[in-house]
């Protein structure tokens, strides 16, 4: 079965400190990972996807994230990160050949001023 | 662009009424459909997905059904609600062809079953 793990159910960074939130997944194959940001009352906004090719992956708002073969891991990392970034962050997969997303359970992300 | 519409955005509804959710995309066209929810403000659950008109897949039997009556529209139904069925529900689109295809959100509508 696959599963997405954030081991983090929350992390707390002062305003302008590096921010880093984890993802390992167990899905077999190469599965497409994903990376969504969700702000209180909203839906999900779409961060970043790793498909194939360079290991660290940028996306929208500054944030990227590095994908880790080995470790199954794909972390999401901001290197300055705003008070504005406070949020609840989730990882998900979907797996070759399949459409429908898997998500971790997320992560809240609290930044500080 | 593309876009998602979701509707209505709150409502509460008593025990035992139906229920009728309603999302539409624009700016695209053969769709792959998404009924999401989410309960207490974290896990997301995959309830149906749909890759064509008339094609509905259930991921969790519930009391819960959806349709895709148009290529763009899908709605999500019950005839008669339970305290259960509250939490926040999500509709989402990707397109249908290619690798990795990323999955948009609408903005989700709140249920209350009081």
């Amino acid at each position: 079965a696959q599963s997405v793990a954030q081991p983090e159910d929350q992390v707390n960074v002062a305003e302008g400190n590096p921010l880093t939130v984890k993802c390992t997944y167990s899905v077999s194959g190469n599965p497409y990972l994903f990376w969504y940001v969700q702000y209180p009352n909203r839906g999900l906004q779409f961060l970043l996807k790793y498909i194939t090719g360079d290991n660290l992956v940028k996306g929208s708002y500054g944030f990227e994230a590095e994908f880790n073969k080995s470790q199954t891991s794909f972390h999401l990392k901001k290197p300055s990160a705003l008070v504005s970034d406070s949020a609840l962050y989730f990882c998900a997969v979907i797996p070759r050949g399949d459409y429908k997303l898997s998500f971790g359970a997320g992560t809240t992300v609290t930044v500080r001023a | 662009s593309q876009t998602i519409h979701q509707w209505p955005a709150t409502l509460v509804q008593p025990v035992g009424s139906p229920l009728s959710l309603e999302c539409t995309v624009e700016g695209t066209s053969n769709p792959n459909l998404y009924w999401y929810r989410q309960a207490a403000g974290r896990g997301l659950q995959l309830l149906f997905y749909s890759v064509g008109i008339g094609q509905i897949s259930s991921e969790v039997p519930q009391n819960l059904s959806a349709s895709r009556p148009q290529d763009r529209q899908f709605i999500l139904s019950s005839k008669k609600l339970l305290l259960s069925d509250s939490g926040f529900y999500l509709c989402a689109w990707s397109t249908l062809r290619g690798a990795g295809n990323t999955i948009y959100f609408g903005e989700g509508s709140w249920l209350t079953v009081v």
